[in-house]
């Protein structure tokens, strides 16, 4: 069964704090690995990531594949606190049906 | 360019009843997706359609269905009510095309509520 999993669940920071988010999975057929920002709505897209190694930025965040080692991270660095969100980390499997992660929630204090 | 666009945005049933939910794709994509986001379970996919044809469904009952327009435009039918339907219900829409990485953009969903 496939199966993507976040960690850590939860983290709390402080303004300016650089924070890193994990995601490893087990997918049938991986096709890509997208990372969304969800706060008291719907996820909003940040990232796609097909290719091992190849670093995605934007902005103040960024991330990367390791397609051999089955996971990704996501960086934010100079945390604000506008980035205080539940970040989903899905994978795209040859269904065209996203898997998604439980989330991890972030929230950055003043 | 319009978002994902879903109507409507809340809606409160009773049990044994059903429900319909619409969503309409950014234009020029082909492929809408369903999926119900609970506390519990999180995302959980439902199903996918491109071009009026369901591709793919997840692990939902006979309850759940859907359809494509040929405008794009696609609904979701939950029949017979329960508790546990209570959700957002979230529609993402990308081209869809076979061999392409399609990023899936997610509209502001539905918030369903069943007593």
């Amino acid at each position: 069964e496939d199966k993507v999993v976040q960690s850590p669940l939860s983290l709390v920071v402080h303004e300016g704090d650089t924070v890193t988010l994990n995601c490893s999975y087990e997918v049938t057929n991986f096709r890509s690995l997208l990372w969304y920002k969800q706060e008291k709505k719907a996820p909003t897209f940040l990232f796609m990531l097909t290719s091992s190694g190849i670093e995605k930025k934007s902005g103040r965040l960024s991330s990367i594949l390791d397609k051999k080692e089955l996971f990704s991270i996501l960086n934010i660095t100079a945390t604000q606190t506008g980035d205080s969100a539940v970040y989903l980390c899905a994978v795209e499997n040859s269904g065209y049906a996203l898997n998604f992660g439980k989330g991890t929630s972030l929230l950055v204090t003043p | 360019k319009a978002g994902v666009t879903q109507t409507p945005r809340y809606l409160i049933k009773t049990r044994g009843q059903q429900v319909t939910l619409s969503c309409s794709p950014i234009s020029g994509h082909r492929s809408v997706s369903w999926y119900q986001q609970t506390p519990g379970q999180g995302l959980q996919f439902l199903f996918e359609y491109f071009s009026e044809t369901q591709r793919n469904k997840g692990n939902f009952p006979g309850r759940f269905s859907g359809r494509q327009f040929s405008n794009s435009r696609s609904e979701m039918n939950v029949s017979t009510l329960e508790l546990g339907d209570s959700a957002l219900y979230l529609c993402a829409s990308s081209p869809g095309l076979a061999g392409s990485y399609n990023e899936q953009f997610f509209g502001p969903g539905t918030r369903l509520t069943v007593l």
